[in-house]
């Protein structure tokens, strides 16, 4: 099975802009989470959608939004970017049984200007 | 919510040593453990996990022990080896998010000497 994809791998933005960014899971998989990293801040949780539904949700701001379509293909929008934005934006992607693995993709890695 | 801490946030040890990095949790409703590795440049990868209803698990080199009345878990790596030298994640989730919204720790940066 192909892995879980991201794209773009890179993006260049600046302040006030807005961005999309989109996560293709494994074939099957149902559960896409967002996480955001970034060298202060780690590792963080975003939120997670299933079946086209947003499951679960993390500390980020309204800014931060997403979706899921029937395919179960994900995309997650930042609106009126800051410089703090400026972020490693994961995926992953798992099958629809709890407690299954999370299994990662590459990466957006993106920056405001 | 949940808060996770990570200790050391780095470890230098040589080839062959054993590697323990610890993690403790706030709250008592999580109850499913995974450990990640990242790689420079790389994704995250699970290594190992394990859920509250279990004290150890084990795979080859690697073993995770859990007190849940302390609420801290470790990572311990035996035999270590160059290629095991990468940052490690500790996370926590609960049962009611189907265990998917992960909290994770600062992480370890594991630098193992040749």
């Amino acid at each position: 099975k192909a892995g879980v994809t991201q794209t773009p791998r890179y993006l260049i933005k600046t302040r006030g802009q807005q961005v999309t960014l989109s996560c293709s899971p494994i074939s099957g998989h149902r559960s896409v989470s967002w996480y955001q990293q970034t060298p202060g801040q780690g590792l963080q949780f975003l939120f997670e959608y299933f079946s086209e539904t947003q499951r679960n949700k993390g500390n980020f701001p309204g800014r931060f939004s997403g979706r899921q379509f029937s395919n179960s293909r994900s995309e997650m929008n930042v609106s009126t970017l800051e410089l703090g934005d400026s972020a490693l934006y994961l995926c992953a992607s798992s099958s629809d049984s709890m407690g299954n693995e999370q299994f990662f993709g590459p990466g957006t890695r993106l920056t405001v200007l | 919510g949940e808060n996770v801490e990570q200790h050391p946030s780095t470890l230098s040890v040589q080839e062959g040593d054993s590697a323990v990095i610890k993690c403790t949790y706030s709250d008592s409703a999580s109850n499913y453990f995974p450990w990640y590795k990242q790689e420079l440049g790389k994704r995250p990868q699970l290594i190992i996990d394990i859920r509250s209803n279990v004290g150890e698990k084990k795979d080859q080199r690697i073993a995770v022990t859990l007190n849940k009345t302390a609420k801290h878990f470790s990572l311990h790596i035996t035999e270590t080896q160059p290629e095991d030298s990468a940052v490690y994640f500790c996370a926590a989730s609960r049962k009611d998010t189907g265990r998917r919204a992960l909290t994770f720790g600062s992480g370890t940066r594991l630098q193992v000497q040749p």
